[in-house]
């Protein structure tokens, strides 16, 4: 059973710090993997899409890396604000066609 | 503007009724989901539904019914069954349910037990 793990669950930076999000998988057959962002009481959006062919996909100051075979991904944050703070979260669709998601790092960049 | 809409935002519901969870979506997107969110755990899938009139039971469905009568809305009822119903629940959609489409989300409802 596939099971997704993010680690830190927790962590505070000042802003402007470089920042790496993990999030591990047990079952390494995967299709894609893919990060979202949540704000407190709200919904979550879509950060990047990762396909199992691929190895990292960046969008603006996000960088989101993975490598199948050791089971991981980081989700890197270059020059971290205040805005930055949310809830990121990863999850993996797997070979059951099923997205399951990881418990979420909870991240406060303060000034 | 194109988005989903879930209502409402808080809801109240007394042992043994039924309340129903609204989601509205103007994306023309075929596939809706509808997920549960306790604290301390990730998005578990309740129900999906990849087209209209037809719907699939997730890996936590006791407790919950829906229905797809149209494209644009996927309705989820909590019963009497459910007994811990206590949670956020979220609603997705995806232009369908191809492995690599993103999913849109809906800003939530928190259902709470009087």
């Amino acid at each position: 059973k596939q099971e997704v793990t993010q680690i830190p669950a927790a962590l505070s930076v000042p802003e402007g710090e470089n920042l790496v999000l993990n999030c591990s998988f047990t079952d390494s057959a995967i299709y894609n993997l893919q990060w979202f962002r949540q704000d407190p009481g709200k919904g979550l959006t879509s950060l990047l899409l990762i396909q199992s062919s691929q190895r990292e996909q960046t969008s603006g100051r996000l960088n989101a890396s993975l490598d199948k075979s050791s089971g991981r991904s980081t989700l890197y944050i270059a020059a971290s604000q205040p805005g930055d703070s949310a809830t990121y979260l990863c999850a993996v669709h797997d070979n059951t066609d099923k997205l399951i998601f990881g418990t979420g790092t909870r991240l406060q960049v303060f000034p | 503007d194109g988005g989903i809409t879930q209502s409402p935002k808080y809801l109240f519901r007394k042992e043994g009724q039924n309340v129903t969870l609204s989601c509205e979506q103007n994306l023309n997107h075929d596939a809706m989901y509808w997920y549960r969110q306790d604290p301390g755990q990730g998005l578990r899938l309740i129900y999906y539904s990849q087209i209209v009139n037809d719907f699939q039971k997730g890996d936590i469905a006791e407790g919950y019914s829906v229905s797809r009568e149209k494209k644009e809305s996927f309705p989820l009822t909590v019963t009497s069954a459910q007994k811990n119903p206590t949670a956020f629940y979220l609603c997705a959609s995806s232009i369908r349910t191809d492995i690599n489409e993103k999913l849109f989300f809906g800003s939530g409802t928190q259902l709470s037990v009087l």
